[in-house]
């Protein structure tokens, strides 16, 4: 079945480092999103990209597609304490899912003032 | 608006017994999923439920099972407790079924088996 990779697994940077993120799909996806887990907490959307070599940003965040639409990544410059958490890409579990994700097993980010 | 509310946050069951978890959409949610979260893992989708019906379900045994109420409310029954199925249990609904979009996740609950 449709896998979901993502490295690293863990990253530890100092405060105002950039950090990144990757996510590789065995299949190409119709659709990928993003999430962010704060310790203790739930899963939380950050964004869904849909298109081919799709690049989107939100203030320090940015998420990219991949051209073949089986790889996404998700960089964020400048990172601050408050971007502490997991980040988990996903994508659809089949071509006709919905709602239906299959999540990879994220990125832990701690990051040290 | 209240978001997706999950009940209870806490429980500590025993091999063999069986449990039963409940979750409130977000208002205007017709759909909910559910997704089990073992530690240090991604959610793992277990089942999803539109107009009181599982429209598609995971890589879960039978021991899982749910139910959608007429106020799309929903409970998650797993009988037979293994130590395994110890994990964060994470609601999540939307807003339509089939369309991919948003997933808006609960607190969830944390179930441990002894």
């Amino acid at each position: 079945g449709q896998q979901v990779m993502q490295i690293p697994q863990y990253q530890h940077v100092q405060e105002g480092e950039d950090f990144t993120t990757y996510c590789n799909s065995s299949t190409t996806l119709s659709n990928i999103q993003w999430y962010k887990q704060r310790p203790g907490g739930h899963p939380v959307f950050l964004i869904q990209l849909v298109k081919s070599g799709e690049v989107k940003k939100q203030k320090r965040l940015t998420f990219q597609f991949g051209e073949a639409k089986k790889n996404s990544s998700l960089h964020i410059t400048a990172t601050q304490t408050t971007d502490v958490g997991t980040y988990f890409c996903a994508g659809p579990l089949s071509s006709n899912s919905g709602y239906a994700l299959n999540f990879g097993k994220g990125t832990s980010l701690l990051v040290t003032p | 608006d209240a978001g997706v509310t999950q009940s209870p946050t806490h429980l500590i069951k025993t091999r063999g017994q069986q449990v039963t978890l409940r979750c409130s959409p977000k208002s205007g949610h017709d759909t909910v999923s559910w997704y089990q979260q073992a530690l240090g893992q991604g959610p793992q989708f277990i089942f999803q439920y539109y107009e009181e019906e599982e429209r598609q379900r995971g890589n879960f045994p039978d021991r899982f099972s749910g139910h959608q109420f007429p106020n799309y409310s929903s409970e998650l029954n797993v009988n037979a407790l293994l130590l395994g199925d110890s994990a964060l249990y994470l609601c999540a609904s939307s807003a339509r079924e089939g369309v991919p979009g948003e997933l808006f996740f609960g607190e969830g609950s944390r179930l441990t088996v002894l």
